[in-house]
């Protein structure tokens, strides 16, 4: 069981609006910021959203985080054939001592 | 630029010590944090734990009494070694610079246990 829960799939057709949601407690998201990767098979993950909300440089601004309290969103927007994927999120939890993920999202484009 | 890139052992046998190295280029290692972490086939991934420029370690709770990170900034690189390997290992290992945020990730390393 994963510390930070996430659905196991989401899906959506081309063009169409996606959120994936990321939910912790006190100790982690509550008072950490929050980070999402997108992993394609076989390969190791990329950095998506950091801080919550920022984007490294490259990664398009159809992707944007929010938190808020001790959950996290990241939502693609004009979602494309590309973008199927698994999706992770990350923090820090002051409890463990250690960084937690979320079990991860399949994101399947019809 | 910023490059991992590791290397170790893939087959291990119940009971061994599996060892990986991850060679880091084009940056200092002041003023960061180096990471492994690692993904079972078909699941989902998990913080081994990490190492800082001053040589502090912080382990996932679950492994840290069979995990030891250590760093040799003469060599540029740090290490990986987890004591006891059981099948529960096998997975696909990645070093990264890091403390959650994980920019950098080297290209992977598979690792089985198999008797």
């Amino acid at each position: 069981q994963s510390v930070l829960t996430q659905p196991p799939s989401a899906s959506g057709t081309p063009g169409q609006r996606v959120t994936i949601s990321c939910s912790g407690s006190s100790s982690n998201i509550g008072k950490n910021t929050v980070h999402w990767y997108q992993q394609l098979p076989g390969t190791a993950p990329k950095l998506l959203i950091y801080t919550n909300t920022q984007r490294p440089s490259g990664v398009p601004d159809r992707f944007s985080g929010s938190k808020s309290g001790t959950s996290a969103s990241l939502a693609i927007s004009g979602l494309q054939s590309e973008d199927e994927a698994d999706y992770f999120c990350a923090t820090w939890d002051d409890s463990l001592t250690a960084v937690v993920f979320g079990g991860g999202t399949k994101l399947t484009v019809l | 630029q910023v490059q991992l890139d590791q290397w170790g052992a893939g087959l291990l046998k119940p009971s061994e010590t599996l060892s990986l190295t991850c060679a880091v280029s084009g940056v200092s290692f002041t003023g960061y944090y180096w990471a492994w972490i690692r993904q079972p086939p078909g699941k989902g991934l998990e913080w081994i734990g990490e190492i800082n420029h001053s040589g502090y370690t912080n382990y996932n709770p679950s492994l840290t009494s069979r995990v030891t990170i250590s760093l040799d900034t003469s060599k540029n690189h740090f290490s990986l070694n987890l004591d006891s390997v059981t099948a529960a290992d096998t997975a696909l290992y990645f070093c990264a610079r890091g403390h959650g945020r994980f920019q950098f990730w080297g290209q992977g390393s598979l690792v089985t246990v198999s008797s």
